[in-house]
C-alpha cells in the first residue's frame, strides 16, 4: 500500500535558520506529492506540489524536489521566519482518481526570534 | 474563485448525544468531497468520500455517518457520539481530474 514518513518533531530553529523536514514515500507508479501547512486552530493549506519526478515544487521561499530514486521529497527553506511556525504534512496521491491523500503524521516546526 | 466552509467552527457536545456537522463548497461544481478527522497531534484519518450526490464511501467503520444531499454539500453525522469521537473534523475538495485537495477551516468537536 501507500505509505508517508515524515521525521518526527518538533524541529525547533532560530530565525533565518535553514530548514529541512524529511520525507520519504512509498508508492506504486507515479504518485503526484505535496506539501502541507496547518497554522494552529486552522486547516490544512496546500503550500507546493511536484507531480513527477524531478519536478521541483515552490512557494512562499519552500521548496521541495522530487525524487524518484530515493522516493523522496524533503522541504526546505533558507531562512525561516517565526511566522512560519506550523505543522507540515507531506502527502501523496497515486492518481487522478477518486481516492483521497496519504498523509504523513505531520512535523511541528517552531522559530525562535 | 472556490471557498469551503465548516460550521460550527467549535462544538462541546455530551456522550451519546447526535451530531451533525456541515460543509459547503463554493466556486465549483461536481467535485470530490472528503472528511478527515485529527486527532490531537497526529495525522489526518481519512473517513469518507463522496464523488457525486448520494454516492458515499467509508474508509473506516465506526458510529459516524456522511450524507451529500446537494452537488456542493457534504455532511458528517451520528446517531450517539462517543468520548473516542473527539477531534478537529477537515472536509477538503478535489477538482475531477486533479490531484490537489483544499481544506476547509476545520471543525473542533469535543465529547464530554
Amino acid at each position: 500500500g501507500n505509505s508517508v514518513t515524515q521525521m518526527e518533531g518538533p524541529v525547533t530553529l532560530s530565525e533565518e535558520a535553514f530548514l529541512t523536514i524529511n520525507c520519504t514515500y512509498t508508492a506504486t507508479g507515479y504518485p503526484s506529492l505535496f506539501w502541507y501547512v496547518q497554522y494552529p486552530g486552522e486547516g490544512l493549506q496546500l503550500l507546493l506540489k511536484a507531480t513527477k519526478a524531478d519536478d521541483k515544487g515552490s512557494n512562499k521561499g519552500f521548496e521541495a524536489t522530487y525524487r524518484k530514486e530515493t522516493t523522496s521529497f524533503h522541504l526546505e527553506k533558507g531562512s525561516v521566519q517565526v511566522s512560519d511556525s506550523a505543522v507540515y504534512f507531506c502527502a501523496l496521491n497515486p492518481d487522478t482518481g477518486r481516492r483521497a491523500l496519504t498523509f504523513g503524521s505531520g512535523t511541528r516546526l517552531q522559530v525562535q526570534p | 474563485s472556490q471557498t469551503i466552509h465548516q460550521w460550527p467552527a467549535t462544538l462541546v457536545q455530551p456522550v451519546g448525544s447526535p451530531l451533525s456537522l456541515e460543509c459547503t463548497v463554493e466556486g465549483t461544481s461536481n467535485p470530490n468531497l472528503y472528511w478527515y478527522r485529527q486527532a490531537a497531534g497526529r495525522g489526518l484519518q481519512l473517513l469518507f468520500y463522496s464523488v457525486g450526490i448520494g454516492q458515499i464511501s467509508s474508509e473506516v467503520p465506526q458510529n459516524l455517518s456522511a450524507s451529500r444531499p446537494q452537488d456542493r454539500q457534504f455532511i458528517l453525522s451520528s446517531k450517539k457520539l462517543l468520548l473516542s469521537d473527539s477531534g478537529f473534523y477537515l472536509c477538503a475538495w478535489k477538482r475531477r481530474g486533479r490531484n490537489e485537495q483544499y481544506f476547509g477551516p476545520g471543525t473542533r468537536l469535543t465529547v464530554t
